[in-house]
């Protein structure tokens, strides 16, 4: 049973293009969140997908979004991309039962490098 | 706001001694759950253990065990002999359907 995978592991982009990062959840699992982790700090809660909905968002800017799919797997938009932007970008998955989230961010995803230049 | 806080910034040990990392956190919310994760130099983050805020009994597992206090809002976590596999960046985390983080601590265990 996969895990938590996320595409791609890797990305050097220049400073004003735009990224798309992937996340597949864990078999069974229907809700998404990611997580922006700059070097040296804990991760920091960006969004989380539901129903291929933003149920929740965390203090990033409009330049993150980002979309979840039928099959349950999401995708993060950055747009313009700032230095500052360089980060590990975390994905984890989770199970929503009405208004419980079960397995809550217990599955985290390898990450996603990204280095803007 | 909801907050958690890792005051070890770093810990360096001897291989075979016990370790205790702090994690100290602040919510108004009765229902949360508190997180430990482990994070080698890999990246990814590796899920330890989930506690629901209305249980507070400690936990063991193996060399780790876990000191939930909501008294004084802490939930530290011990490595007893702890081995070089150990070195690692470990972080609490706390939340419901989000989870807010604490900076870590870098735990060095040497030879």
């Amino acid at each position: 049973d996969a895990g938590v995978t996320q595409s791609p592991t890797h990305l050097i982009k220049t400073r004003g293009q735009q990224v798309t990062l992937r996340c597949s959840p864990k078999s069974g699992h229907d809700t998404v969140s990611w997580y922006q982790q700059a070097l040296g700090q804990g991760p920091q809660f960006i969004f989380q997908y539901y129903e291929e909905e933003e149920r929740q968002r965390g203090n990033f800017p409009d330049r993150f979004s980002g979309h979840q799919f039928p099959n349950y797997s999401s995708e993060l938009n950055v747009n313009a991309l700032l230095l500052g932007d360089s980060a590990l970008y975390l994905c984890a998955s989770s199970y929503t039962t009405g208004v419980v989230v079960t397995d809550t961010e217990a599955f985290f995803g390898q990450g996603t490098r990204l280095t803007v230049v | 706001a909801q907050k958690v806080t890792q005051a070890q910034t770093e810990i360096s040990v001897v291989e075979k001694e016990d370790v205790t990392l702090d994690c100290v956190y602040e919510t108004r919310d009765t229902t949360y759950y508190l997180f430990w994760y482990k994070q080698p130099p890999s990246g990814e983050l590796v899920f330890l253990i989930r506690r629901n805020s209305f249980d507070e009994q400690n936990e063991i597992s193996g060399r780790y065990s876990w000191n939930f206090q909501k008294s004084t809002s802490s939930f530290n976590f011990t490595i007893t002999a702890s081995q070089v596999v150990d070195s690692a960046v470990y972080f609490c985390a706390l939340g419901f359907q989000k989870l807010v983080f604490g900076t870590g601590t870098r735990l060095l265990v040497s030879p």
